[in-house]
């Protein structure tokens, strides 16, 4: 079993709509966790952390439920320019900044 | 001016030939990384340094190696590269003592090519 698993999408959704991605992962030992954007070709970027309580950047929350072992990364109000392929992203207490990241899922906003 | 930088960006090789590929930051960070990113694996890690004298083995470091030249460089090499290892590689850093110490910062990407 991956450590991280994604659903690589694409998910295709209108321009305003509401998306949300969903990340599962397996090493119950992770104690950080992140969302990464990727842009076609391109770095990745840090997006936000992810925290117990849930967290909210403007038209992004990201929930993590330890119980489930799953993370999840909401859109609201989605603009062409969140095309991008998200990735999930974990660290392991001990593992000094090693992540692990998931395959990503692939976004496109469409007019 | 970018703050991780890799070079060369793009390279085509053939097999057997000596490759390297080099990663230079102006962060101050003290941790560097490089990774290999392929279509439906994400990216994987080659090796880590934790500072200068700090050289760690990742998950898929088989058929490569490194050297970290200053705090400020990082370089990864193929010693004899096979059409396996063609991907795209990134740099990476972050800081130790920083607020944010998980987050990474990438460089731009290597596209390597091994015919």
């Amino acid at each position: 079993r991956k450590e991280v698993e994604q659903d690589p999408g694409p998910f295709n959704v209108p321009e305003g709509a509401t998306v949300a991605f969903n990340c599962t992962y397996s090493n119950s030992a992770s104690q950080s966790f992140f969302w990464y954007r990727q842009d076609c070709r391109k770095e990745p970027k840090l997006l936000m952390s992810v925290y117990s309580s849930g967290n909210e950047d403007g038209r992004f929350t990201a929930q993590l439920n330890r119980a489930s072992q799953y993370i999840s990364l909401l859109i609201r109000d989605s603009k062409l320019s969140d095309s991008a392929t998200y990735l999930c992203v974990l660290g392991v207490t001990g593992g000094g900044n090693k992540l692990t990241f998931g395959t990503g899922t692939q976004l496109k906003v469409e007019l | 001016d970018a703050d991780v930088t890799q070079t060369p960006r793009n390279r085509i090789t053939k097999t057997g030939k000596r490759i390297m590929l080099e990663c230079s930051q102006t962060k101050g960070h003290d941790r560097m990384y490089w990774y290999r990113q392929d279509p439906g694996l994400g990216l994987r890690l080659i090796y880590y340094s934790f500072d200068v004298k700090d050289i760690n083995k990742g998950e898929i470091s088989d058929g490569y190696s490194v050297s970290r030249q200053a705090q400020a460089k990082f370089s990864l090499s193929l010693e004899s590269a096979i059409p396996n290892q063609t991907a795209l590689y990134f740099c990476a850093t972050s800081d130790s003592g920083g607020k944010s110490y998980n987050e990474q910062f990438f460089g731009p990407g290597t596209r390597l090519t091994v015919l």
